[in-house]
């Protein structure tokens, strides 16, 4: 079935170096993504989003970038600070007409100091 | 602080048993989610309340289910359970309808079940 998936399941960064997370996903019907972020022994915590009419999204030193065209989804992360250590998981709302969101398996980012 | 309460925190059991978790929503948000996190499956959604009625539903099995309250808190029960029903279990809240997209959630800290 159709599914979000993460290139990579571990990204290691110093610290003061930008970070790259990707995700790759499936349905192309898909409108709505999400990436959000997961500390240890907390929820899931939302960190920026992004429209499929869109192709670039930037908050506060993240940026989401959309790749309709190859169904890719990227968060940069700048000047990566040890804060940031976490599991980043991309979600994508498969449904147009509900919030089910289906998340990816995520990435683990360590930030080495 | 996301706003979302989960209770308890950590529930251990054995095979066959009955849980109720329990989760409060974010303040004046009307939508409540259940997502179940676990090592092999990742972050599965399970089922979606909206005003005490049921909005969407995902990978949730028969042997469990939900409900949401007037006061709008929700539970999730689980029954009979199995030793892969152990996880981690978030509810999450967001302010609108579940019926469009662009819908933030919030989610608690989670409830970790684990059954022996």
């Amino acid at each position: 079935g159709e599914s979000v998936g993460l290139h990579l399941p571990t990204l290691s960064v110093q610290e003061g170096d930008n970070s790259i997370i990707n995700c790759a996903y499936s349905n192309s019907a898909s409108d709505y993504f999400i990436w959000y972020k997961q500390e240890s022994g907390k929820g899931p915590q939302f960190i920026i989003d992004i429209r499929s009419n869109m192709d670039k999204r930037q908050g506060q030193r993240v940026t989401v970038l959309l790749n309709k065209t190859v169904k890719h989804l990227s968060l940069q992360i700048a000047a990566t600070q040890p804060g940031d250590s976490a599991v980043y998981f991309c979600a994508e709302n498969i449904e147009p007409n509900n919030n089910d969101m289906r998340f990816g398996a995520g990435t683990r980012l360590t930030v080495k100091p | 602080d996301s706003g979302v309460t989960q209770t308890p925190k950590h529930l251990i059991t054995a095979t066959g048993q009955r849980v109720t978790l329990r989760c409060s929503p974010r303040s004046g948000d009307l939508s409540v989610y259940w997502y179940q996190q676990s090592l092999d499956q990742g972050l599965q959604f399970l089922i979606q309340y909206y005003n005490g009625e049921e909005r969407a539903k995902g990978n949730i099995l028969e042997r469990f289910s939900a409900q949401q309250f007037p006061d709008l808190h929700s539970e999730l029960n689980l029954s009979s359970l199995e030793l892969g029903d152990s996880a981690l279990y978030f509810c999450a809240s967001s302010s609108g309808t579940g019926w469009t997209t662009n819908e933030k959630l919030f989610f608690g800290s989670g409830t970790q079940l684990s059954v022996l």
